[in-house]
This record gives C-alpha cells, structure tokens and sequence, in this order.
C-alpha cells in the first residue's frame, strides 16, 4: 500500500543546473500537487494538477514546471537552481479534501 | 497579511497539560477546515476536520467560528507522544488548500 512514493528524499545541487523530483501515487486520484515547505512560512503551493493533461501554477511558481502525463504521475522540474528554491518539497495527492503527503525531498541549493 | 495565521510557539507545557493552539483565517469564502499533525522532518498527516458543530477525537477538540473566522484545537491530557507540529490548513474551491505556518508543541516529562 504505497501511497504517494516521492524521490529522492535528499539532494545537493549546484546554482544553475536542473534536476526533476519524482511523485507517483497508487491510489487514482485526479488531484495531485506540489508544494514546498520553509520555516515558518507553512506549505505554499507550487503547481497542482486536476487530471492527467491538465496543470495549472499555485503560488509560488516561478522557476518549476510540471507535467500529468499519467494520473498516477506529477514530476516536478526545477529549470535553473537557486538558493532561494532550497526548501522541503512536498507532493500530495487528494480526493475531495482528504490529502496524502509524500515523504518529501530535502533540497540544498549551493 | 498571511491568509492563514497560527502562534509559531513553541508551546512547552508537562505530560498531563491542556494545551489550546488558535488559528485565524482571512478567506470568508472558506469552506473546510482542519488540522494537520507534523512530526519533526516528516511530511504532515491529518489529525482531524473541524466542522461548524465541533467535533472530538478523544483527546482532542477542534473548534470552528466561522463569524469570527477562528478555528481552534484542544489537547487534552498532553503525552509525550503529542510533541510534533500542529497545521491548521483551511480550503476552499474544493481541493485547493491554504496552511497555517504551524504552532510546535512541546511536552516534557
């Protein structure tokens, strides 16, 4: 009963290059979502999806982009590293209101 | 203005305390409401929805007011156990959520 499976749960990078952080969950929601976590600032919305085909940019944006070719899929893609994007990213996965958090991915931007 | 305001605390209080975490939101149109458990570098899993009613899980109480838009959480009898990081996490338009930037809860023996 994996749930929302997210990797990976640590990574180092350098400013200026790109990686993807990968989310998959099991359970067929149509509503999955990334956010990232600071201190102090709660969880802020990053991207969500209602449905495979279908993105739209949550409140911080700038500087991801996603993809839902798959219900069961929602990578997150970080374009160009900053230390600003040094976070704890988490992706979640709903139906109706009940959400499901991955593990998370601890992120240092160097 | 955060649309969703919580006390960062922390909140230390002994095994065996009541502790009361408030959280006021800013969204009248807001339609569900909750609170979410977060243990230390761990993802947030929910403790309980918070209806207009109140409602109680055991030890704990949640509370909404929706005139004043005030949602509130009541421990009972603190463990050690209950030592984490508590969101309160308020929806609206469905599946879109907005999060508290969490209260810390502190029990000591």
């Amino acid at each position: 009963n994996a749930g929302v499976t997210q990797t990976p749960k640590f990574q180092v990078l350098k400013t200026g290059q790109s990686m993807t952080l990968q989310c998959a969950q099991d359970m067929n929601h149509e509503y999955m979502s990334w956010y990232r976590q600071d201190p102090g600032m709660g969880l802020r919305l990053i991207h969500y999806s209602v449905g495979a085909g279908i993105t739209d940019q949550g409140e911080v944006p700038n500087g991801y982009n996603v993809s839902r070719s798959t219900t069961e899929d929602f990578p997150l893609r970080l374009l160009s590293a900053a230390p600003s994007q040094t976070s704890v990213y988490f992706c979640a996965s709903s139906y109706v209101e009940r959400v499901f958090f991955g593990q998370g991915t601890r992120l240092t931007v160097v | 203005r955060k649309e969703v305001e919580q006390d960062p605390g922390p909140f230390n209080v002994p095994e065996g305390a009541t502790v009361a975490f408030n959280c006021t939101y800013s969204n009248s149109a807001s339609q569900s409401f909750f609170w979410y458990r977060q243990d230390c570098r761990k993802e947030p899993k929910l403790l309980m929805s918070v209806y207009s009613s109140g409602n109680e899980d055991g030890r704990f109480t949640a509370q909404l007011n929706r005139a004043s838009q005030y949602i509130s959480l009541l421990i009972r009898d603190s463990k050690l156990s209950d030592s984490a990081t508590y969101l309160c996490v308020v929806g609206y338009a469905g599946n879109m959520l907005t999060f508290g930037g969490g209260t810390r809860l502190m029990v000591k023996p």
